[in-house]
């Protein structure tokens, strides 16, 4: 059974901090990695999408992927209030028919 | 540009009944997906299409069908309502499988 772990928090940090949200995956042969925010009663937004090793930086928002520790990370710098949301990781292995793989979440709370 | 759409937002079942989600979009997209998000419990994947004509089974199918006869439309049909089917149903949909997904936004489905 593929699976995708989030620590499902609630994670709380100040207004203007770092945020970081990690996540793990089960299946080695994973190659799209994407992080999702949704808040309360919406649908899920796509905010970033990482494919190889390393870093990718859009804005405020850094997703970290280390594919031989099975591992991908998001980083919100200088939080604001309306980060407040709950962030889904999700993995594709690209194999032909497969879907994404999604965790449950970690809530995040940015305190004004 | 709609995107992805959904209808309806809100519904209320009885049990035994039966229904239709609709899930249309106009981004000339070959995959689409249903997925349904219970509290506390991420995305579950219902049935996947990965162009007109094709089907597929995902995580959690029973007491689902699907059917894609066009590349815009994927409905989902409910047969014999049960309170276990009271959920957020999202439908989704991505140029190709490696690629990050559009989400509707959202059917909520109470069985009583």
């Amino acid at each position: 059974q593929k699976e995708v772990e989030q620590n499902s928090g609630p994670l709380s940090v100040p207004e203007g901090a770092i945020a970081s949200l990690n996540c793990t995956y089960s299946d080695r042969v994973s190659q799209s990695f994407f992080w999702y925010r949704q808040y309360s009663g919406k649908s899920p937004e796509l905010i970033m999408s990482i494919y190889s090793n390393g870093d990718k930086e859009d804005g405020r928002f850094t997703a970290q992927l280390n594919k031989a520790s099975q591992y991908v990370s998001l980083l919100i710098r200088d939080s604001q209030p309306s980060d407040s949301a709950t962030y889904l990781c999700a993995v594709n292995s690209n194999q032909a028919g497969t879907a994404l793989i999604f965790g449950k979440g970690t809530t995040l709370s940015v305190s004004s | 540009n709609a995107g992805v759409t959904q209808t309806p937002k809100f519904r209320i079942l009885k049990i035994g009944q039966s229904m239709t989600l609709q899930c249309t979009q106009d981004m000339n997209h070959n995959y689409m997906y249903w997925y349904r998000q219970d509290p506390g419990m991420g995305l579950k994947l219902i049935y996947y299409s990965v162009g007109a004509g094709i089907t597929d089974k995902g995580e959690v199918p029973n007491g689902y069908n699907v059917s894609r006869s066009t590349t815009e439309d994927f409905p989902l049909r409910l047969e014999l309502a049960a309170p276990s089917q009271t959920s957020v149903y999202f439908c989704a949909s991505s140029y190709a499988g490696e690629y990050g997904y559009t989400f509707g936004s959202g059917t909520r489905l109470t069985v009583v």
